[in-house]
């Protein structure tokens, strides 16, 4: 694995149901992050984990909305009850601290439509 | 909280004229500059930082407190830099969330 990857890649889904997203992120990444982009913004942060531990949620990041990352590896987000206003892409990036290194690495992407 | 803007939406320039996508910022404490890439259905991707002071891809910026802007130049446009650009920043050194600007889509034509 050299880089992050999610899954999956689309995702087409009636309003009300609920999805889940999934990201590996790069094998020695100890940080996780999440972020949304609509068109014509760029990324938002939504949150990030480092290692299992969930640090930081946006203001964005509504109660239907929840992330998790259960063993420090890979990590999952979900959205319930999804909305028309959902539809975006999902990005997922990992970082390392390690040596103070600050790079994120971005996954392709999860494009959401709630029709 | 800090901010990230990038004026232009869009920046159209022939090839082998010098290029300038501009990114002003706000943010009270010491921040860390980015500009990161989008190359047509590839991922987002670092372009360079404001700390490492190279030059990619003939690409420089340079981060100026006085003016808080971090202005992405390249002397002569290549067709291959046609992609979208992201300038954004974290709190220094603290390997944060990005805050990222609207971006700026790069169209070089010949």
């Amino acid at each position: 694995d050299t880089g992050v990857s999610q899954d999956p890649r689309h995702k087409i889904t009636k309003r009300g149901q609920n999805v889940t997203f999934r990201c590996d992120p790069i094998s020695e990444h100890n940080r996780l992050y999440w972020y949304r982009q609509t068109l014509g913004q760029g990324p938002e942060f939504l949150t990030y984990f480092q290692n299992e531990a969930q640090l930081e949620k946006s203001r964005l990041l509504s109660d239907r909305f929840s992330a998790e990352r259960p063993k420090g590896s890979f990590s999952t987000l979900e959205i319930q009850r999804t909305e028309q206003g959902d539809s975006a892409m999902y990005l997922c990036a990992s970082s390392s601290t390690a040596a103070g290194d600050t790079e994120a690495f971005f996954g392709q992407g999860t494009r959401l439509t709630v029709v | 909280a800090q901010r990230v803007t990038q004026p232009e939406k869009l920046l159209s320039v022939f090839k082998g004229a010098p290029v300038e996508l501009k990114c002003n910022y706000s943010y009270s404490g010491s921040p860390e500059l980015f500009w990161y890439v989008q190359y047509s259905r590839q991922r987002l991707q670092l372009l360079l930082r404001h700390i490492s002071r190279e030059s990619i891809k003939g690409f420089t910026a340079d981060l100026n407190k006085g003016e808080t802007s971090f202005h992405l130049k390249k002397p002569f446009a290549q067709e291959e830099d046609s992609a979208m650009y992201y300038c954004a920043l974290i709190p220094t050194g603290t390997a944060s969330k990005l805050t990222f600007g609207t971006g700026t889509r790069l169209q070089v034509t010949l």
